[in-house]
């Protein structure tokens, strides 16, 4: 299994610009979650799906933030627009079932915002 | 609510010494507990978990924890620490008395390890 992936790895744009974030779950999970990192923050949850219906988005930020799953294989995070405030790691964790099993976290997305 | 804490923000040993990292928890259930660790820019791995039944938990890279219900507490241990063992290690809770569709975990701010050579 290729794990979850992420992409892009990296990004670097411009405060007021459009970002996209992508994620594909590990086959078969039916639980995905966004996280962002920071040194002052630490790990925060923004939202999470469950059969890709939005669970709980009480972590997203602001308006500025908005996410989908459209289908089982793929979800994405969207910033606009984007502000500095923004700069972290992004992960995105999928699992199966329910909270007995363990999340699986992407190589995460780190996003530069200048 | 559900909520963990890691009291050391950093932990230092000497390769093949013992090495703790320690977690507390609250919840108003039973909890489900998990360690995860993060290496320098990498995803958070998963290590173990206990879910119910041993108090005694053993995971992967020769990681185990110990459940204590009466402390609430389920702190990692390595009886012999490896330099490649450094990172930044997660404790995470989810409580089984919560909302039965919440799949939420809450984690702990994280615990730096350092194994010195």
């Amino acid at each position: 299994d290729a794990g979850v992936i992420q992409s892009p790895r990296h990004e670097v744009t411009e405060m007021g610009q459009e970002v996209t974030l992508r994620c594909k779950p590990i086959s078969g999970h039916n639980s995905l979650f966004w996280y962002r990192q920071t040194m002052m923050r630490g790990l925060e949850l923004l939202i999470y799906f469950n059969n890709n219906v939005p669970i709980d988005d009480s972590g997203m930020p602001e308006d500025r933030f908005s996410a989908k799953m459209p289908n089982a294989s793929f979800s994405t995070l969207k910033i606009q627009p984007s502000e500095p405030r923004d700069s972290a790691v992004y992960f995105c964790a999928s699992s199966w079932g329910q909270g007995a099993y363990e999340q699986y976290f992407g190589p995460g997305t780190r996003l530069t915002v200048t | 609510a559900q909520s963990v804490a890691q009291p050391e923000d950093q932990v230092n040993v000497a390769e093949g010494n013992p090495l703790t990292v320690k977690c507390t928890y609250s919840v108003s259930g039973n909890p489900y507990l998990f360690w995860y660790v993060q290496y320098p820019n990498r995803g958070l791995q998963f290590l173990l978990k206990y879910i119910t039944g041993d108090n005694l938990v053993k995971g992967s890279y020769g990681f185990e924890a110990e459940f204590n219900k009466s402390q609430t507490s389920f702190h990692l241990k390595k009886p012999s620490a490896l330099v490649s063992d450094s990172a930044l290690y997660f404790c995470a809770v989810r409580d089984m008395g919560g909302y039965s569709n919440d799949y939420k975990l809450s984690f702990g701010a994280g615990t730096t390890v350092t194994v010195r050579a």
